[in-house]
């Protein structure tokens, strides 16, 4: 009954292997996000897709491309990776309130790359 | 550099003593929104004020935004060993779509 799930929880990888981290929302939110949490703790926003649709693509390279096969998925594959790309992933859906967007997370992927 | 700062970077505590964190900001918002995150987790929304409003409370949740200082703070009253976590402020700006921009955290250690 979790509300925004991912797997795995953990990934342990070589550099230069590719890798996915797979996102589900049961919640019937429209909109679905990628961040990205570094070691300092410092969130920041890598994609967001609305209904199926990339509306936020932040300066995150090429090696990182995100899928939403439906509004209550969204996956993340990332080829070739680095060193720099170890962190904890945080897939996220929200709805709108008044006021605003009201975000849920999922418990993140933690991604070490060796 | 970042949208939302938050002050201070840490906060240590005795259970039943009130916690003030506060958050400032560099462009204009629709909304400001805090979060938690306990260790090892997601985060998790707490509490959300419009641009329009100056103060709002949840339980033992107090947030006050000042727009003309573009800064806000979350005061947590009578704190719990249970509100141990990182506190994050969110800012949500219009970049064509709505984008959440979180600051670094505070860390908050709440002793019994």
């Amino acid at each position: 009954d979790t509300a925004v799930s991912q797997t795995p929880k953990y990934l342990v990888t070589q550099m230069g292997n590719d890798k996915s981290i797979k996102c589900e929302q049961n919640l019937g939110h429209d909109t679905m996000y990628w961040y990205k949490q570094d070691s300092k703790k410092f969130l920041k926003i890598m994609f967001s897709y609305n209904n199926k649709e990339l509306i936020i693509n932040e300066t995150v390279p090429n090696r990182f491309s995100p899928k939403s096969p439906d509004k209550a998925h969204l996956n993340l594959h990332i080829n070739s990776l680095e060193l720099g790309d170890s962190a904890v992933y945080f897939c996220a859906s929200s709805y709108r309130q008044t006021g605003g967007e009201v975000q849920f997370f999922g418990p993140g992927t933690r991604l070490t790359v060796l | 550099s970042q949208q939302g700062e938050e002050d201070p970077q840490a906060l240590s505590i005795q259970e039943g003593e009130n916690a003030t964190m506060n958050c400032s900001y560099k462009t204009s918002i629709n909304n400001l929104q805090w979060y938690r995150q306990n260790s090892g987790r997601g985060l998790v929304h707490l509490i959300l004020i419009r641009s329009n409003e100056r103060e709002k409370h949840s339980g033992r949740l107090r947030v006050t935004l000042d727009t003309s200082k573009k800064s806000s703070s979350l005061l947590i009253t009578a704190s719990r060993a249970a509100d141990t976590a990182s506190y994050f402020c969110a800012t949500a700006i219009n970049t064509g779509g709505f984008k959440t921009i979180f600051g670094a955290g505070t860390r908050l250690f709440v002793k019994a």
